[in-house]
């Protein structure tokens, strides 16, 4: 069975720092892996996908790697802003069947 | 290009009552799952459905069901409601061309139910 952790639960940083928010899985069968953001009471924001056969995907501030042989992913944050405050959530795409199974997210909260 | 809209944003029921959610993928989306998520569990899959048929159940209670209209547009009823049920139920939408399972999910807003 399919599980996915993220370490940590709650990370807070000084605003300019870079930092890595770890996602792990227990099973390599994966067809893709995606990163989101949730801000308080809202929605989900898709962040980045990153499909089975790549290493990692890139959007502006953000990179999201993705080692499948020892079921892990990072989202690395460059130059963290108070506007990143957010939790950010990992989920993977598995089976045969089309659900994503999803992580408890890390809480992040940048401090100006 | 509209995003998901999910309807309505906020509920408030009483238990044993029922409560229709409605969620209006991305246009071209012909996928919509639904989600449960909640502080302890998480987010949880609760179905998906595609051209109108669903083809995936999580492992939830047969008092959750849902439907697939031919405009792609989906809603999730709960019947006989329980205090437990209180969370945010979340939709998403995604184009999983055939064969196809590298799509991306697009989530809506969500709908907050308290039961109350």
């Amino acid at each position: 069975k399919q599980e996915v952790t993220q370490i940590p639960a709650a990370l807070s940083v000084p605003e300019g720092e870079n930092l890595v928010l770890n996602c792990s899985f227990t099973d390599s069968a994966i067809y893709n892996l995606q990163w989101f953001r949730q801000d308080p009471g809202k929605g989900l924001t898709s962040l980045l996908l990153i499909q089975s056969s790549q290493r990692e995907q890139t959007s502006g501030r953000l990179n999201a790697s993705l080692d499948k042989s020892s079921g892990r992913s990072t989202l690395y944050i460059a130059a963290s802003q108070p506007g990143d405050s957010a939790t950010y959530l990992c989920a993977v795409g598995a089976g045969n069947n089309r659900k994503l199974i999803w992580g408890l997210g890390t809480s992040l909260a940048v401090n100006p | 290009k509209a995003g998901v809209t999910q309807t309505p944003r906020y509920l408030i029921k009483t238990r044993g009552q029922q409560v229709t959610l409605s969620c209006s993928p991305i246009s071209g989306h012909r996928s919509v799952s639904w989600y449960q998520q909640t502080p302890g569990q998480g987010l949880q899959f609760l179905f998906e459905y595609f051209s109108e048929t669903q083809r995936n159940k999580g492992n939830f209670p047969g008092r959750f069901s849902g439907r697939q209209f031919s405009n792609s547009r989906s809603e999730m009823n709960v019947s006989t409601l329980e205090l437990g049920d209180s969370a945010l139920y979340l939709c998403a939408s995604s184009w999983p061309r055939t064969g196809d399972y590298n799509t991306e999910a697009f989530f809506g807003q969500g709908t907050r139910l308290t039961v109350v």
